[in-house]
Parts: structure tokens; sequence; C-alpha cells
């Protein structure tokens, strides 16, 4: 079945610790993001891509990078300059960047936690 | 910048009868999309119900309907015939047409459905 695939489900993350958040896609979608969701909040862009080897900041970019090396992949790294990074990230992807008439598709998410 | 307000944290209804959840939002643009989105304690984000912003008519989806005043920027959702599988945190969310679908999130509202 076609779908996004997210893991782990739970990741732990030590002081100083840079963490990597796997997100697989087999849709052959174009686009995909990454959202962050914090405790009885909604979700918060980080970081989106349109297309392969390119990508741009969301509105809380900082303390993170990504990767879009293939189309199919979109990696996140919660780097140690992000102070609080216990939350949910869900990843997402759509067909196509411009048809807003797309259904966007959601993971099924990674929760993080620091020790 | 666009926001999404969700003034309700807290909604319940019992079973069979029918609810409204109430969002607000702010955007200068003249053409966007509305979303609903339903988070149930599985995490997984499922999308309701969407409403294209030059379309006058509301949108329907079975018995979710929405009521959109565009002049009031308001976007409500009713949950007709509620079903104990109803229960979730709902969130509205706002994405402009052009570029990339970014999502902008209201805060959520949790519903309970009372048997």
């Amino acid at each position: 079945d076609g779908g996004i695939t997210q893991s782990p489900k739970y990741l732990f993350r030590k002081e100083g610790q840079n963490v990597t958040l796997s997100c697989e896609q087999n849709l052959n979608h174009d686009a995909m993001y990454w959202y962050r969701q914090d405790p009885g909040q909604g979700l918060r862009l980080i970081y989106y891509s349109q297309i392969v080897n390119d990508f741009q900041k969301g509105d809380i970019a900082e303390g993170y990078s990504v990767s879009r090396e293939k189309k199919e992949s979109f990696p996140l790294t919660v780097t140690s300059a992000q102070k609080n990074p216990t939350a949910f990230y869900l990843c997402a992807s759509s067909p196509s960047p411009g048809q807003h008439n797309e259904k966007l598709f959601f993971g099924s998410g990674t929760q993080l936690s620091v020790l | 910048a666009q926001t999404v307000t969700q003034s309700q944290p807290e909604m319940s209804v019992q079973e069979a009868e029918t609810v409204t959840l109430s969002c607000t939002y702010d955007t200068s643009e003249s053409d966007y999309y509305l979303f609903w989105y339903k988070q149930p304690p599985s995490r997984q984000m499922i999308l309701v119900i969407r409403q294209e912003a030059y379309k006058q008519q509301n949108a329907t989806e079975n018995r979710f309907s929405v009521n959109f005043q565009k002049a009031a920027k308001s976007f409500s959702l009713k949950i007709s015939d509620s079903q104990l599988g109803d229960a979730a945190m709902y969130f509205c969310a706002y994405s402009i047409v052009q570029g990339a679908q970014k999502l902008v999130f209201g805060q959520g509202t949790r519903l309970t459905i009372n048997p």
C-alpha cells in the first residue's frame, strides 16, 4: 500500500546529541513537509521541500536541518541547538506543490523526548 | 502573517446530537483554502473537509458541513448525528493558493462524545 512511513515511532535524545527522524513516501509526491506539534497545540511548519535537492525554512526552522537527496525521502535532523526538542513530529507529502486541491498525506508521527 | 484561532479548547456533545466547532482566521489574501483536520488518539491527521475561499457554497462531506463566512473570516464545522468515533482533536487550518501547501493551524478543539 502507498503511504508515508515515519521511523522510529519513539525517539530519545541525550543532551548535546543530534538525532535524525526518518520520513519515506512511496506515493511519488513532489512536495514534502515537516511539522512539529507540542502538547495541546496545533502543528507548526519546520521545513518543506517542493523538489529534490531544494528545501525552504518554515516558521520554526531554528535548531533543525533537512536534506532532500531523493524524491521519496526527507529526513529531519534535530540538532543540539534545538533547546526544547520534546514534541511530536509529523511528516507530510502532497502530489504537486502548487496544487492545493490535492490532499496532503500525513505520516503516523515520531514522538521525540529528551533524557 | 496569517493566523488561525479556535476559541473552544474543549467541547462535548451527546451521541446523535449536533455540535458546531468555531474557527476564525486572519489574512489579507482574497483567495485561499481552509481545512478541518481530525486527530484521534492515534495522532494520525485525517482531513475532514476542505473549503476554497472563492467558492460561496459551503462544503459538505456526509455528516460534516461548514459555515464559511468570508467577510467575517469565520469557518465553523458542524457535525451532525455525532458518533463515538468522532471523538478527537479537531484542527482548523489555512493555506494560501500559490506555492507550497503550507498549512497554518489553530490550537485545536478537543471533542468528547457522551454516550
